[in-house]
């Protein structure tokens, strides 16, 4: 069964440092979707991608975020300069285009990457 | 999107039938009713979803109360794999194509008993 992958699985980095999380979402699915949950909270969206473009981004999802398909398979969610704050686990998803007939989708999750902020 | 309530956690035993309920009085007329679990240190799975009938998979069945504004997730036989928090999520029919987030709430986290 086709699945979401995430790497990599943890990430530790120093406060101010970039980072790049990288999700390979299932091939045919167009909508792609990065969430986070930071340790005993609930899940939360950040931003939504289709067609390229943003299609909905969330409060968290600020001028240090940034999201990129730089190619066919990958998908990656850039942090410029991290924070404590932004300790959490980032999962990818991605899920079909809605076709005619179609009202609703299923998304797909990754394993997630666990970020440690230092 | 329309809020739900869910019960903070049930306790069940394993190979027993599990019911967990959601409220969502304030649904619309064109509100999927989605869930999703998350299974300990994994990202959250699709279970089932429905509209207005009752819905059955291999994974689960979904109840929905005739007027909508409450449905029921069953479990016929849980296993201890089935330990998990389990969200009950609302979704529109969106207006344009497009991508469409999950609004994710606090859930029921489940125990299964052995």
């Amino acid at each position: 069964e086709p699945e979401v992958t995430q790497t990599p699985s943890h990430q530790v980095t120093q406060m101010g440092q970039e980072v790049i999380l990288r999700c390979v979402p299932i091939s045919n699915h167009l909508y792609f979707y990065w969430y986070r949950q930071i340790l005993g909270q609930k899940v939360e969206f950040l931003v939504s991608f289709y067609n390229n473009e943003i299609s909905e981004k969330s409060e968290i999802f600020d001028d240090q975020f940034s999201v990129e398909r730089p190619d066919g398979s990958n998908f990656t969610l850039k942090i410029r300069s991290t924070k404590l704050e932004d300790s959490a686990m980032y999962f990818c998803a991605s899920s079909e285009a809605l076709l005619w007939g179609k009202d609703t989708d299923t998304q797909y999750f990754g394993p997630g990457t666990r970020l440690t902020v230092l | 999107d329309a809020k739900t309530t869910q019960p903070n956690s049930m306790e069940s035993n394993e190979e027993e039938p599990v019911h967990l309920p959601c409220n969502h009085s304030t649904i619309s007329g064109t509100d999927y009713i989605h869930w999703y679990r998350q299974l300990p240190s994994q990202g959250p799975e699709y279970v089932i979803h429905g509209l207005t009938s009752n819905v059955n998979n291999r994974m689960a069945s979904l109840a929905i109360a005739e007027d909508r504004k409450s449905s029921t997730l069953i479990l016929h036989r849980a296993t201890l794999r089935d330990a998990a928090v389990y969200y009950c999520i609302l979704r529109d029919k969106p207006i344009i194509q497009g991508a469409q987030k999950l609004v994710f709430g606090q859930g029921t986290r489940l125990t299964i008993n052995p």
